[in-house]
């Protein structure tokens, strides 16, 4: 089934950086694209950043676009996300997800499983 | 960007109740639609895949319909575990979307 755990949140001053990481087992992790997903406090799921299975494209919200960048190491079967220049509405708990697919006549994909997140605070 | 619009965005019910949570896209997204439960807490659960695929573990009591723009979850006898905040995730752009959610309280 799988399993994912997260990890480097904490609080942060705006302007600085972080990096966070999510550690996969219990799958091939080089066969699937993996996603970062954040909730703002009381606000609702907002996908920012995508890379596939083998890094070769990665896309981003527009609201962290140039500010944060996904990456992989598929030898460590772990996925990261660097985030610069932080500010308050970065606050967030941050999920990572991977990405499951099903070809043919009733194809679709979707989010399963996720890690349990880890919380940024982007405060003074 | 594909924008999915979730309605209603909040509802009291009791248990035993008939439930159902909408969500229209702003194109065509075929069956490319997920709905998740989420509890404080914890990560999303999944509860339908391709829009109408129930996933393995999830009662029989949530159903998933529609296709194209229009989509439909159903919990058929709404029960004590089932008040939580409900999500419809498109995934048929590169960079999917999420509905604004559906808060389940209890009436």
């Amino acid at each position: 089934q799988g399993q994912l755990v997260e990890s480097g949140g904490g609080v942060v001053q705006p302007g600085r950086s972080l990096r966070l990481s999510c550690a996969a087992s219990g799958f091939t992790f080089n066969d699937y694209a993996m996603h970062w997903v954040r909730q703002a406090p009381g606000k609702g799921l907002e996908c920012v950043a995508v890379i596939w299975y083998d890094g070769s494209n990665k896309y981003y919200a527009d609201s962290v676009k140039g500010r944060f960048t996904v990456s992989r190491d598929n030898s460590k079967n772990t996925l990261y996300l660097q985030m610069n220049s932080l500010r308050a509405e970065d606050t967030a708990v941050y999920y990572c997800a991977r990405e499951k697919s099903r070809d043919g006549p009733h194809s679709a994909s979707w989010f399963d499983p996720w890690g349990q997140g880890t919380l940024v605070t982007v405060s003074s | 960007d594909i924008q999915m619009t979730q309605s209603p965005s909040s509802l009291s019910a009791s248990v035993g109740d008939r439930v159902t949570i909408t969500c229209r896209a702003s194109e065509s997204i075929r069956r490319y639609l997920n709905w998740y439960q989420h509890k404080p807490g914890k990560a999303p659960n999944l509860l339908i895949y391709g829009a109408s695929s129930l996933q393995s573990g999830v009662p029989s009591r949530f159903s998933g319909s529609g296709s194209g723009t229009v989509f439909t979850l159903t919990i058929s006898s709404l029960q004590p575990e089932d008040f939580a905040t409900y999500y419809c995730l498109q995934s048929y752009s590169t960079l999917p979307t999420f509905g604004q959610g559906t808060k389940v309280e209890i009436k």
